[in-house]
Protein backbone atom coordinates (compact mmCIF):
# COMPACT_ATOMS: atom_id res chain seq x y z
CA UNK A 1 0.00 0.00 0.00
CA UNK A 2 1.44 3.48 -1.14
CA UNK A 3 2.02 5.41 1.90
CA UNK A 4 3.04 9.10 2.58
CA UNK A 5 4.38 11.13 5.85
CA UNK A 6 5.31 14.93 5.50
CA UNK A 7 7.14 16.70 7.58
CA UNK A 8 6.98 18.96 9.86
CA UNK A 9 3.12 19.32 10.61
CA UNK A 10 3.31 22.87 11.04
CA UNK A 11 5.84 25.56 10.12
CA UNK A 12 5.77 29.08 10.87
CA UNK A 13 8.68 31.46 9.28
CA UNK A 14 9.77 35.18 9.77
CA UNK A 15 9.43 36.90 5.68
CA UNK A 16 12.61 36.04 3.96
CA UNK A 17 13.35 33.07 6.42
CA UNK A 18 14.10 30.17 3.64
CA UNK A 19 13.40 26.68 4.64
CA UNK A 20 12.43 23.25 3.57
CA UNK A 21 9.40 20.60 3.77
CA UNK A 22 9.49 17.02 3.66
CA UNK A 23 7.32 14.00 1.79
CA UNK A 24 8.61 10.71 2.64
CA UNK A 25 6.76 7.86 0.61
CA UNK A 26 6.64 4.52 0.05
CA UNK A 27 5.04 3.22 -3.53
CA UNK A 28 5.24 0.25 -5.98
CA UNK A 29 6.47 1.66 -8.75
CA UNK A 30 6.58 5.66 -8.75
CA UNK A 31 5.04 7.60 -11.99
CA UNK A 32 4.57 10.32 -10.17
CA UNK A 33 5.41 12.63 -7.20
CA UNK A 34 2.86 15.74 -6.55
CA UNK A 35 2.97 19.03 -4.54
CA UNK A 36 -0.02 20.92 -4.22
CA UNK A 37 -0.91 23.95 -2.67
CA UNK A 38 -3.90 24.29 -0.58
CA UNK A 39 -5.64 27.43 1.12
CA UNK A 40 -8.73 27.09 3.57
CA UNK A 41 -11.42 25.93 2.50
CA UNK A 42 -10.23 25.93 -1.52
CA UNK A 43 -9.18 22.70 -3.49
CA UNK A 44 -6.02 21.72 -4.00
CA UNK A 45 -3.59 24.26 -6.78
CA UNK A 46 -0.66 21.99 -8.92
CA UNK A 47 2.39 23.36 -8.10
CA UNK A 48 4.88 20.22 -9.49
CA UNK A 49 5.11 16.60 -11.00
CA UNK A 50 8.58 15.31 -10.58
CA UNK A 51 9.06 11.52 -12.22
CA UNK A 52 12.46 10.56 -11.40
CA UNK A 53 15.16 10.54 -8.52
CA UNK A 54 17.43 14.02 -9.08
CA UNK A 55 14.64 15.67 -10.84
CA UNK A 56 14.12 19.51 -9.83
CA UNK A 57 11.62 21.77 -10.92
CA UNK A 58 11.32 25.51 -9.90
CA UNK A 59 8.52 28.29 -9.59
CA UNK A 60 9.11 31.50 -7.91
CA UNK A 61 10.06 31.01 -4.62
CA UNK A 62 9.34 27.34 -4.83
CA UNK A 63 11.47 24.28 -5.68
CA UNK A 64 11.01 20.84 -5.29
CA UNK A 65 13.48 17.95 -5.45
CA UNK A 66 12.88 14.34 -5.88
CA UNK A 67 15.04 11.42 -4.35
CA UNK A 68 14.36 7.41 -4.24
CA UNK A 69 12.38 7.77 -0.88
CA UNK A 70 11.59 11.73 -0.15
CA UNK A 71 10.93 14.63 -1.92
CA UNK A 72 11.77 18.34 -0.27
CA UNK A 73 9.60 21.34 -1.07
CA UNK A 74 12.36 24.32 -0.80
CA UNK A 75 10.75 27.86 -0.08
CA UNK A 76 13.53 31.01 -0.48
CA UNK A 77 12.76 34.18 0.71
CA UNK A 78 8.89 32.87 1.43
CA UNK A 79 7.09 36.50 1.41
CA UNK A 80 3.08 36.42 3.61
CA UNK A 81 1.17 35.05 0.76
CA UNK A 82 2.89 31.80 0.40
CA UNK A 83 1.03 30.77 3.80
CA UNK A 84 -0.89 27.87 3.04
CA UNK A 85 -1.00 24.34 3.40
CA UNK A 86 1.36 22.47 1.11
CA UNK A 87 0.06 18.62 0.31
CA UNK A 88 2.08 15.60 -1.60
CA UNK A 89 1.41 12.87 -3.32
CA UNK A 90 2.18 10.09 -4.68
CA UNK A 91 0.82 7.87 -8.29
CA UNK A 92 2.23 4.08 -8.73
CA UNK A 93 -0.51 4.42 -11.56
CA UNK A 94 -4.05 5.13 -12.80
CA UNK A 95 -3.41 8.85 -11.68
CA UNK A 96 -5.04 7.31 -7.76
CA UNK A 97 -3.29 10.08 -5.73
CA UNK A 98 -1.92 8.36 -2.35
CA UNK A 99 -1.91 12.00 -0.07
CA UNK A 100 0.10 13.21 2.84
CA UNK A 101 -1.59 14.95 5.93
CA UNK A 102 0.12 18.22 4.25
CA UNK A 103 2.18 20.68 5.90
CA UNK A 104 0.88 23.98 7.46
CA UNK A 105 3.07 27.16 6.48
CA UNK A 106 2.65 30.42 8.16
CA UNK A 107 5.22 33.16 6.92
CA UNK A 108 4.84 36.28 9.39
CA UNK A 109 6.22 39.91 8.97
CA UNK B 1 -10.09 27.05 -20.68
CA UNK B 2 -12.29 26.02 -17.99
CA UNK B 3 -11.00 24.02 -15.04
CA UNK B 4 -12.75 21.72 -12.83
CA UNK B 5 -15.83 22.69 -12.19
CA UNK B 6 -17.82 21.15 -8.90
CA UNK B 7 -20.99 22.10 -7.88
CA UNK B 8 -22.92 22.67 -5.34
CA UNK B 9 -19.98 24.42 -3.16
CA UNK B 10 -22.03 24.65 -0.03
CA UNK B 11 -24.57 21.69 1.10
CA UNK B 12 -26.23 20.99 4.79
CA UNK B 13 -27.94 17.38 4.76
CA UNK B 14 -29.51 15.64 7.36
CA UNK B 15 -28.44 12.10 8.45
CA UNK B 16 -29.87 9.48 6.67
CA UNK B 17 -30.56 11.58 3.21
CA UNK B 18 -28.83 11.01 0.06
CA UNK B 19 -26.71 13.57 -1.83
CA UNK B 20 -25.71 13.91 -5.11
CA UNK B 21 -22.08 16.18 -6.22
CA UNK B 22 -21.21 17.18 -9.83
CA UNK B 23 -18.13 17.62 -11.57
CA UNK B 24 -17.11 18.87 -14.93
CA UNK B 25 -13.78 17.90 -15.58
CA UNK B 26 -10.89 20.24 -17.41
CA UNK B 27 -10.92 20.55 -21.32
CA UNK B 28 -9.19 17.73 -23.08
CA UNK B 29 -9.79 15.39 -19.70
CA UNK B 30 -11.40 12.41 -20.06
CA UNK B 31 -11.05 10.99 -16.43
CA UNK B 32 -12.49 11.77 -13.56
CA UNK B 33 -11.58 11.32 -9.78
CA UNK B 34 -13.64 11.68 -6.83
CA UNK B 35 -11.96 12.45 -3.18
CA UNK B 36 -12.95 12.77 0.34
CA UNK B 37 -11.01 15.52 2.72
CA UNK B 38 -11.76 15.62 6.39
CA UNK B 39 -10.89 18.86 8.26
CA UNK B 40 -6.66 18.88 8.89
CA UNK B 41 -6.40 15.93 6.65
CA UNK B 42 -5.53 14.65 2.92
CA UNK B 43 -7.34 13.91 0.52
CA UNK B 44 -8.38 10.25 0.46
CA UNK B 45 -9.33 8.63 -2.90
CA UNK B 46 -13.29 7.27 -3.07
CA UNK B 47 -13.15 6.13 -6.70
CA UNK B 48 -12.38 7.10 -10.58
CA UNK B 49 -14.43 6.94 -13.60
CA UNK B 50 -13.10 6.37 -17.39
CA UNK B 51 -15.32 5.98 -19.82
CA UNK B 52 -18.64 5.72 -17.99
CA UNK B 53 -17.14 2.59 -15.89
CA UNK B 54 -16.04 2.43 -12.06
CA UNK B 55 -11.78 1.71 -12.69
CA UNK B 56 -10.54 1.83 -9.26
CA UNK B 57 -12.13 2.39 -5.66
CA UNK B 58 -10.62 3.33 -2.12
CA UNK B 59 -11.56 1.75 1.12
CA UNK B 60 -15.03 3.58 0.44
CA UNK B 61 -18.85 1.18 1.19
CA UNK B 62 -20.53 1.25 -0.91
CA UNK B 63 -23.44 3.98 -0.02
CA UNK B 64 -20.73 5.62 -2.24
CA UNK B 65 -21.33 5.26 -5.53
CA UNK B 66 -20.78 7.73 -8.87
CA UNK B 67 -21.46 8.31 -12.55
CA UNK B 68 -19.44 9.26 -15.28
CA UNK B 69 -21.39 10.88 -18.79
CA UNK B 70 -20.67 10.99 -22.22
CA UNK B 71 -19.67 14.08 -22.14
CA UNK B 72 -16.81 13.06 -19.33
CA UNK B 73 -18.96 14.82 -16.19
CA UNK B 74 -19.21 12.70 -13.07
CA UNK B 75 -21.62 12.28 -10.08
CA UNK B 76 -20.96 11.65 -7.02
CA UNK B 77 -24.01 10.01 -4.66
CA UNK B 78 -23.94 9.55 -0.93
CA UNK B 79 -26.82 7.41 0.01
CA UNK B 80 -27.68 7.07 4.13
CA UNK B 81 -25.49 10.44 5.42
CA UNK B 82 -23.86 9.55 8.35
CA UNK B 83 -22.44 12.69 10.44
CA UNK B 84 -19.07 11.22 9.89
CA UNK B 85 -19.89 12.10 5.79
CA UNK B 86 -18.88 15.75 6.46
CA UNK B 87 -16.57 16.78 4.17
CA UNK B 88 -15.00 18.95 1.51
CA UNK B 89 -15.60 16.31 -1.88
CA UNK B 90 -12.93 17.22 -4.55
CA UNK B 91 -13.25 16.29 -7.81
CA UNK B 92 -10.04 15.48 -9.90
CA UNK B 93 -9.70 15.59 -13.78
CA UNK B 94 -6.71 13.94 -15.64
CA UNK B 95 -6.22 12.08 -18.87
CA UNK B 96 -5.98 8.34 -19.49
CA UNK B 97 -3.31 6.86 -20.55
CA UNK B 98 -0.99 9.10 -18.94
CA UNK B 99 -0.16 8.23 -15.62
CA UNK B 100 1.42 10.51 -13.38
CA UNK B 101 0.38 13.21 -15.71
CA UNK B 102 -1.07 16.80 -14.29
CA UNK B 103 -3.86 16.29 -12.09
CA UNK B 104 -6.25 19.49 -11.96
CA UNK B 105 -9.05 20.05 -8.49
CA UNK B 106 -11.92 21.57 -8.76
CA UNK B 107 -12.34 23.91 -5.77
CA UNK B 108 -14.52 21.19 -3.45
CA UNK B 109 -18.09 20.78 -2.61
CA UNK B 110 -18.59 21.16 1.23
CA UNK B 111 -21.06 18.75 2.57
CA UNK B 112 -22.38 19.42 6.55
CA UNK B 113 -24.46 16.38 7.76
CA UNK B 114 -26.09 17.20 10.96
Amino acid sequence: EDQVTQSPEALRLQEGESSSLNCSYTVSGLRGLFWYRQDPGKGPEFLFTLYSAGEEKEKERLKATLTKKESFLHITAPKPEDSATYLCAVTGGGNKLTFGTGTQLKVEL
Amino acid sequence: DAGVTQSPTHLIKTRGQQVTLRCSPKSGHDTVSWYQQALGQGPQFIFQYYEEEERQRGNFPDRFSGHQFPNYSSELNVNALLLGDSALYLCASSLQGRSGNTIYFGEGSWLTVV
